[in-house]
């Protein structure tokens, strides 16, 4: 149990389809992240939010829309998506370290995305 | 460019030691994470070196040199349920996290 929950765990979806993942985090972190994990790849950091705050966004395509309403909740909304953006996605989330970075981060157990 | 090697995939046996190797060029150093995946869960945190050395916790324990680049993981007394990829990530001057792609760790009986 790592204290970051995400649903659904799994998903099929059209290319004309709308909607959203849902990641709630139990820790009291004040980051979050988003990840798009493919087989045999590393980890691609896809957002990050500070404090509700975005502070990151890795050049990613703007059928996926960041939303944070609060450092416990994030959500990753998806429409028109493509066949390859099939992939794990993973949430995580950090405390801000003494220096000034981010700490540890701790994953949820990813939704399994499948385009079709 | 900022790049992380591991080996893709590595075979054990159950009761055996194993070590798998991480290598990095990154932009500065902050520390250097080893996280563990079994099939269809989340990563779950492992270790962190920011400092030469060795850091040992339990079975596991994570090796780190700054002047190499260089990092490892070894694992002892191997079971059944260390069957898993372990990843090797840095964390970089702006504190940003660059993953390697894995290592995919069989453990035979």
């Amino acid at each position: 149990e790592t204290g970051v929950t995400q649903t659904p765990r799994h998903l099929v979806m059209g290319m004309t389809n709308k909607k959203s993942l849902k990641c709630e985090q139990h820790l009291g972190h004040n980051a979050m992240y988003w990840y798009k994990q493919s087989a045999k790849k590393p980890l691609e950091l896809m957002f990050v939010y500070n404090f509700k705050e975005q502070t990151e966004n890795n050049s990613v395509p703007s059928r996926f829309s960041p939303e944070c309403p609060n450092s416990s909740h994030l959500f990753l909304h998806l429409h028109t998506l493509q066949p390859e953006d099939s992939a794990l996605y993973l949430c995580a989330s950090s405390q801000e370290g003494p220096a000034g970075g981010p700490e540890t981060q701790y994953f949820g157990p990813g939704t399994r995305l499948l385009v079709l | 460019g900022q790049n992380i090697d591991q080996p893709t995939e590595m075979t054990a046996t159950e009761g055996a030691i194993v070590q798998i190797n991480c290598t990095y060029q990154t932009s500065g150093f902050n520390g250097l994470f080893w996280y563990q995946q079994h099939a269809g869960e989340a990563p779950t945190f492992l270790s962190y070196n920011v400092l030469d050395g060795l850091e040992e916790k339990g079975r596991f324990s994570s090796f780190l040199s700054r002047s190499k680049g260089y990092s490892y993981l070894l694992l002892k007394e191997l079971q059944m349920k260390d069957s898993a990829s372990y990843l090797c990530a840095v964390r970089d001057s702006n504190y940003q996290l660059i993953w390697g792609a894995g290592t995919k760790l069989i453990i035979k009986p």
